[in-house]
């Protein structure tokens, strides 16, 4: 699966947007952008998921650019309870005829959203 | 709905004490099942998975072993344990359906803490 590089620590005022870029430079075809993130001790939650268009649940936007090398997590009016740690995984979306999907986590971003 | 068990809570034990660590999913079957550990400040590590019933697949070589003794049932365990398997250990589940990704749910955690 492809690495991922995201910035350690990022900040966010209430009721703003929250931008939290990943680089994926050598992410391949068949791989899908997936966002987590994980509130402090508690167990990771799935935000959303792209290969290579745009997507957008009720969490959330995921903004992948048109060679898919990056891609950008939109939290649209960040909360005091969106503060957490979010990471960006890079990984196919069916393994190899199986339906084993491993995740690799990574250092992810700690997004701080203060008042 | 599905849902993901974890217990216990939280864990206090000396070194070389053996370990079990219980997970349990309701409202789907046959998911896959996966063991994490989260060192303290450092990312998750995917320890083992488990695509069925008595299937288990190890990802680092460790201290550690899991057992699936039942569909929705997983269990992390150990002989002896060692200062360094103090962490945050999470159980999570996906689907085996032909979906085009595997979205993982977490379950709570138990926090280990080896003296």
């Amino acid at each position: 699966d492809a690495k991922t590089t995201q910035p350690p620590s990022m900040d966010c005022a209430e009721g703003r947007a929250a931008n939290l870029p990943c680089n994926h430079s050598t992410i391949s075809g068949n791989e899908y952008v997936y966002w987590y993130r994980q509130i402090h001790s508690q167990g990771p939650q799935y935000i959303i998921h792209g290969l290579k268009n745009n997507e957008t649940n009720e969490m959330a936007s995921l903004i992948i650019t048109e060679d898919r090398k990056s891609s950008t997590l939109i939290l649209p009016h960040a909360t005091l309870r969106d503060t957490a740690v979010y990471y960006c995984i890079v990984r196919v979306g069916r393994a190899g005829g199986t339906s084993y999907g491993k995740l690799t986590f990574g250092q992810g971003t700690i997004l701080t959203v203060h008042p | 709905s599905q849902t993901i068990h974890q217990w216990p809570a939280t864990l206090v034990q000396p070194v070389g004490s053996p370990l079990s660590l219980e997970c349990t999913v309701e409202g789907t079957s046959n998911p896959n099942l996966y063991w994490y550990r989260q060192a303290a400040g450092r990312g998750l590590q995917l320890l083992f998975y488990s695509v069925g019933i008595g299937q288990i697949s190890s990802e680092v070589p460790q201290n550690l072993s899991a057992s699936r003794p039942q569909d929705r049932q997983f269990i992390l365990s150990s002989k002896k344990l060692l200062l360094s398997d103090s962490g945050f250990y999470l159980c999570a589940w996906s689907v085996t359906s032909g979906a085009s990704y595997n979205e993982q749910f977490f379950g709570p955690g138990t926090r280990l803490t080896v003296l």
